[in-house]
């Protein structure tokens, strides 16, 4: 069972960039699609972006000026860029499969990001 | 596409039915249409995809449906671990998009 997992820094600083990890066990990065997803202090969800290790990659016109995607199949891993933070960019970020029957069947606990 | 969620708040008594409607503002594909369940500081639980089909795992008692531009979620009889927020999702169109979630809270 393929299990997610996110890490990053808790604590950014308006306009700098955040860089955060999705480590993925129990399978490959290679065999799916990989999504983020945000979700601000009470609020509902916004959807990032998702990527392949093909280097299929699609953002949410909301946040592509500012987003980058991409997977490093040699660790395992899907990672998340996002430039210019402003505290309208404080959220729980997750990331999670996508699925053949398209929906998100698996998440990652999420990380929580400040802007401070 | 947006999707609009009503009510914002449901407050129910367990053993009670409780039914959610998701509107989109565009046509979705039945196969593109999801809910999902999210509990307080736990991630969303992916409960309904294509429209209707319930994921592994999920009770019987949840069931789902529509067409269109209008879905629904139903839960035939609450119990106390159903009391939790609600969204719906499309990918009929990028970008994805998420409703803004449906409060079941306990009467």
């Amino acid at each position: 069972q393929v299990q997610l997992q996110e890490s990053g820094p808790g604590l950014v600083k308006p306009w700098e960039t955040l860089s955060l990890t999705c480590s993925v066990s129990g399978g490959s990065v290679s065999d799916h699609y990989w999504n983020w997803i945000r979700q601000s202090p009470g609020k509902g969800l916004e959807w990032i972006g998702y990527t392949h290790y093909t280097g299929n990659t699609y953002y949410n016109p909301a946040l592509r000026s500012r987003v980058t995607l991409s997977v490093d199949t040699s660790k395992n891993q899907i990672s998340l860029r996002v430039s210019s933070l402003t505290a309208a960019d404080t959220a729980v970020y997750y990331c999670a499969k996508w699925a053949v029957f398209n929906a998100f069947d698996i998440w990652g606990q999420g990380t929580m990001v400040t802007v401070s | 596409i947006v999707l609009t969620q009503s009510p914002g708040t449901l407050s129910l008594s367990p053993g009670e039915r409780a039914t959610l409607s998701c509107r989109a503002s565009q046509s979705v594909t039945s196969t593109q249409f999801v809910w999902y369940q999210q509990k307080p500081h736990q991630p969303p639980r992916l409960l309904i995809y294509q429209t209707s089909t319930r994921a592994a795992g999920v009770p019987d008692r949840f069931s789902a449906g529509g067409s269109g531009t209008d879905f629904t979620l139903t839960i035939s009889r609450l119990e106390p671990e159903d009391f939790a927020v609600y969204y719906c999702q499309q990918y009929n169109n990028p970008p994805l998009t998420f409703g803004g979630g449906t409060r079941v809270e306990i009467k």
